[in-house]
């Protein structure tokens, strides 16, 4: 079946650090890939999102490259903040098996003024 | 503001007690869903609902029971809850194709606090 990794946590890291979370998956069609990210007290929002392979997704300064070959999908910010303080998951949908996600375990990160 | 919204956001309940959770949407989806967050645990998948039918039910106890009586609306009903159905629970919505661009909008969850 389809499954998502993520590098467990806590990540912390100082103000304007780089950031990098690594997720990889398996899947057996061909997949769109997802990150979400929740921030404390809240429910999940997408942040951003890729549909085939070699696709870059970006918002807010994040970005991640769906990579087919090495089937991963890493989260990365040049320069984080306080408020990039938050959950984040990697999912998939297998747009061969229906339209529900699979999520990765999240990871935690917490930026430091 | 995703556009899911659900409530209550915060709710405590006795073992004995009966209550319901709701969500709501105006999105124009017809795929509805819900998920439970407990600490230190992934994501789990509770129900599908596409087109107002349940094609989803990932071996959820019956205490657990679903109702969509509309593509916008969707409630969970709780009865003889246990201490550690203590989670978050996530209500999500998208379109009911399997379209590479169909994303899942969620709700800010209820906390549920079982005593």
């Amino acid at each position: 079946g389809d499954s998502v990794t993520q590098m467990e946590g806590p990540v912390t890291l100082s103000e304007e650090a780089f950031l990098t979370i690594n997720c990889t998956y398996t899947a057996t069609g061909y997949p769109s890939l997802f990150w979400y990210v929740q921030y404390p007290g809240e429910g999940l929002q997408l942040l951003l999102k890729a549909t085939k392979a070699d696709d870059k997704g970006s918002n807010k300064g994040f970005e991640a490259t769906y990579r087919k070959e090495t089937t991963s999908f890493h989260l990365e910010k040049g320069s984080v903040q306080v408020s990039d303080s938050a959950v984040y998951f990697c999912a998939l949908k297998d747009n061969n098996a229906g339209n529900m996600l699979t999520f990765g375990g999240g990871t935690r990160l917490m930026v430091k003024p | 503001e995703t556009g899911v919204t659900q409530t209550p956001r915060h709710l405590v309940m006795g073992m004995t007690n009966k209550k319901s959770l709701k969500c709501e949407q105006h999105l124009g989806h017809n795929a509805m869903y819900w998920y439970k967050q407990s600490a230190k645990k992934p994501l789990e998948l509770m129900f599908v609902y596409n087109f107002k039918e349940q094609t989803e039910n990932n071996s959820v106890p019956s205490r657990f029971s679903p109702e969509c009586p509309n593509s916008s609306h969707l409630f969970l009903h709780l009865h003889t809850l246990q201490p550690e159905d203590s989670a978050l629970y996530l209500c999500a919505s998208s379109h009911a194709y399997a379209g590479g661009d169909t994303e899942a909008f969620f709700g800010q969850g209820t906390r549920l606090t079982v005593v």
